[in-house]
């Protein structure tokens, strides 16, 4: 069975710092692999996937991420962060054989920026 | 605009009341899930379909139930055998071979 697995349940940075969120997966067959960002009260907004090839995907509002097979990886960062990234951030992954079964979600990382 | 459109926003339960909930999308996915999003507990995936008079359960189905009789809706009552049902409800769609999904802004439901 797929699972995802997110270090730190909270992570504080400096406005301006570099951001790293850390997300660990298990899968049995090559994953799907997923960022979402949520507001309080809002619904889920996806940043970034990947699917196949390049392994370094770039996603909006700066974010980007890197699949590392060998670690079973796929660790989010921003050079530079902004107060308006203060959010919820979620991990997910995909291997369902027709890609129509559900994702499996992280329990999330709540992402803090001091000014 | 297309999207998914979750209604009502907010919605409380009495004991033994069962409680549907809306959830309607124009991007002409094929695809729809339910999820339910506890603090600290991340999203579970409770009930999904993947063409219209077909659906799965999830992880947590027991105490609700769907029905996908149009393309582009999908409701989930929440029964009375739920026994703690406060939690946020969001919806979501896709795309099958793409797989990213598309959400809702979610239904808070709380109990009276």
């Amino acid at each position: 069975a797929q699972s995802v697995t997110q270090l730190g349940s909270h992570v504080s940075v400096s406005e301006g710092a570099l951001v790293l969120l850390r997300c660990n997966y298990s899968s049995s067959v090559p994953p799907y692999l997923f960022w979402y960002v949520q507001y309080p009260n809002q619904g889920l907004q996806l940043l970034l996937k990947y699917t196949t090839g390049a392994t370094l995907v770039k996603g909006i509002n700066g974010f980007e991420a890197e699949f590392k097979k060998s670690e079973t990886s796929f660790h989010l960062t921003k050079p530079s962060a902004h107060m308006s990234d203060a959010a919820e951030y979620f991990c997910a992954v995909s291997e369902g054989g027709g890609g129509a079964d559900g994702l499996t979600f992280g329990k999330g990382t709540h992402l803090i920026i001091q000014p | 605009d297309g999207g998914i459109t979750q209604s009502p926003k907010y919605l409380f339960r009495k004991e033994g009341q069962n409680v549907t909930l809306s959830c309607e999308q124009n991007l002409n996915h094929d695809a729809m899930y339910w999820y339910r999003q506890d603090p600290g507990q991340g999203l579970r995936l409770i009930y999904y379909s993947q063409i219209v008079n077909d659906f799965q359960k999830g992880d947590i189905a027991e105490g609700y139930s769907v029905s996908r009789e149009k393309k582009e809706s999908f409701p989930l009552t929440v029964t009375s055998a739920q026994k703690n049902p406060t939690a946020f409800y969001l919806c979501a769609s896709s795309i099958v071979p793409e797989r990213a999904q598309h959400f809702g802004d979610g239904t808070r439901l709380s109990i009276l």
